[in-house]
């Protein structure tokens, strides 16, 4: 079946950094791709979504220059945190989705700001 | 709107059955899912069932959908306490596909 890659599994950075996590499809090519965060005991919340080679389309309330979202090629995405802050401590997933295997996860990136 | 609603918690014993529901708003989805979520985990598919359908059953899983009343539901029978997890339904919205969660029900299974 389709598998995602999700990387870093776990990261933990210091205030004012940034983050770069990355979303890989593997064995097929993602015509979309879905950003979730996920606070601790609650439902995913989506972030963005992103179809390769255009701009991401942000959920309300979800700051852009915050979290940047880059799709450049149809079998990775990648989500940036800037200037992270402990707010941003969270759960981020991943998800790729094509015609034929529907939606598939990552396995989530835990990130601590400290 | 869209909007998504489980109930937060269930609690069962081993080998009795496990119902979980789910509600939804728009009708327009054509898939609708159940993933699975162990602590400190991704998501994982269980199973789904397409709109047209009223009943799917794989192995243990039953998921009953119920149209008129726009609710869904997922039957674990026999559960097992590796059962134990976070069960999120999802349905799909048509304004660019985006796949959107209930708030995950916790099932905990006692020996």
């Amino acid at each position: 079946g389709a598998v995602v890659s999700q990387h870093p599994s776990r990261v933990i950075c210091k205030s004012g950094t940034s983050v770069k996590i990355e979303c890989r499809s593997l064995d097929f090519q993602a015509t979309t791709m879905f950003w979730y965060r996920q606070f601790p005991k609650k439902s995913l919340m989506l972030m963005a979504t992103s179809n390769e080679g255009s701009k991401a389309t942000y959920e309300q309330g979800v700051e852009k220059d915050k979290f940047l979202i880059n799709h450049a090629s149809l079998t990775l995405s990648t989500l940036t945190v800037t200037s992270a802050h402990p707010e941003d401590s969270s759960f981020y997933i991943c998800s790729a989705s094509d015609k034929f295997y529907g939606y598939t996860f990552g396995s989530g990136t835990r990130l601590t700001v400290v | 709107g869209e909007d998504v609603e489980q109930s937060l918690f269930l609690s069962v014993r081993e080998g009795d059955s496990s119902v979980i529901n789910c509600t939804y708003t728009d009708s327009s989805s054509t898939y609708l899912y159940w993933y699975k979520q162990e602590p400190g985990a991704g998501l994982q598919l269980l199973t789904y069932i397409f709109s047209n359908m009223d009943m799917k059953q794989d192995q243990r899983l039953t998921v009953l959908l119920n149209k008129k009343d726009k609710h869904l539901s997922l039957r674990i029978a026999d559960t097992q306490t590796g059962d134990s997890a976070i069960y999120f339904c999802a349905v799909i919205y048509n304004q660019g596909g985006k796949l959107i969660f209930g708030q995950g029900t916790e099932l905990s299974v006692k020996p």
